[in-house]
């Protein structure tokens, strides 16, 4: 099984400032036959359910804000955030759906310095 | 617009049973997967298993924490998804979630995008 591993557990960033999220996975979660990497960040709020910001590592879903981005592949994938507003803060999941089971790594709580 | 509904939670106590609904609209059902997902109080998401589509032969997984107590069904007909829980324990107390992973018309796995408001399972004496 594909073991997701998130650092660092929480982080404290200034408004305006840039936010860095670190996703690793056990094995490659890089799909050789379309070059994709089987990567997702979410965020979730309290009291609501986790809400898509890229999916493929690095693709920004619909409608979400372009200074979310993703990099990374086959094993070690980032989230940026690259001017934190205060409505971005959340926890942050990675999630690799290459195979099941599917897994999500521990999450990072992203809050205002 | 896209909805995922859950329900079915509620009160069970360990050793019981529970069956929860995932009703879908706004998009082609029959074509997606579709993946249940558990949260508990405070804590990080947990994936629970999925079904396929019929063109993947309604195939099924779980997690190894479920596997032998939970089900996983679906209805095209009615666009709903099932996860039916047996043999409960205290440790399945959580807020389950449903989610669409969306698959194109190529068989191409997308991404995982719509999900449900979820649906609160408590086992408890």
């Amino acid at each position: 099984d594909i073991v997701m591993t998130q650092s660092p557990d929480s982080l404290a960033v200034s408004l305006g400032e840039r936010a860095t999220i670190n996703c690793k996975s056990s094995q490659s979660v890089l799909y050789r036959s379309n070059n994709k990497n089987y990567l997702a960040w979410y965020q979730q709020k309290p009291g609501q359910p986790p809400k898509l910001l890229i999916y493929w590592a690095s693709t920004r879903e619909s409608g979400v804000p372009d200074r979310f981005s993703g990099s990374g592949s086959g094993t070690d994938f980032t989230l940026t955030i690259s001017s934190l507003q205060a409505e971005d803060v959340a926890v942050y999941y990675c999630q690799q759906y290459y195979t099941t089971p599917l897994a999500f790594g521990g999450g990072t709580n992203v809050e205002i310095k | 617009e896209v909805q995922l509904v859950e329900s079915g939670g509620g009160l069970v106590q360990p050793g019981g049973s529970l069956k929860l609904s995932c009703a879908a609209s706004g998009f082609t059902f029959s074509g997606s997967d579709i993946h249940w997902v558990r949260q508990a109080s405070g804590k990080g998401l947990e994936w629970v298993g999925r079904i396929r589509s019929r063109a993947n032969n309604f195939a099924t997984a779980y997690a190894a924490s479920v596997t032998g107590r939970f089900t996983i069904s679906r209805d095209d007909s009615k666009n709903t998804a099932y996860v039916q829980m047996t043999s409960l324990k205290t440790e399945d107390t959580a807020v389950y979630y449903c989610s669409r992973l969306y698959v194109d018309s190529f068989g191409v796995v997308i991404r995982p995008d719509y999900w449900g408001l979820g649906t609160l399972v408590t086992v408890s004496s």
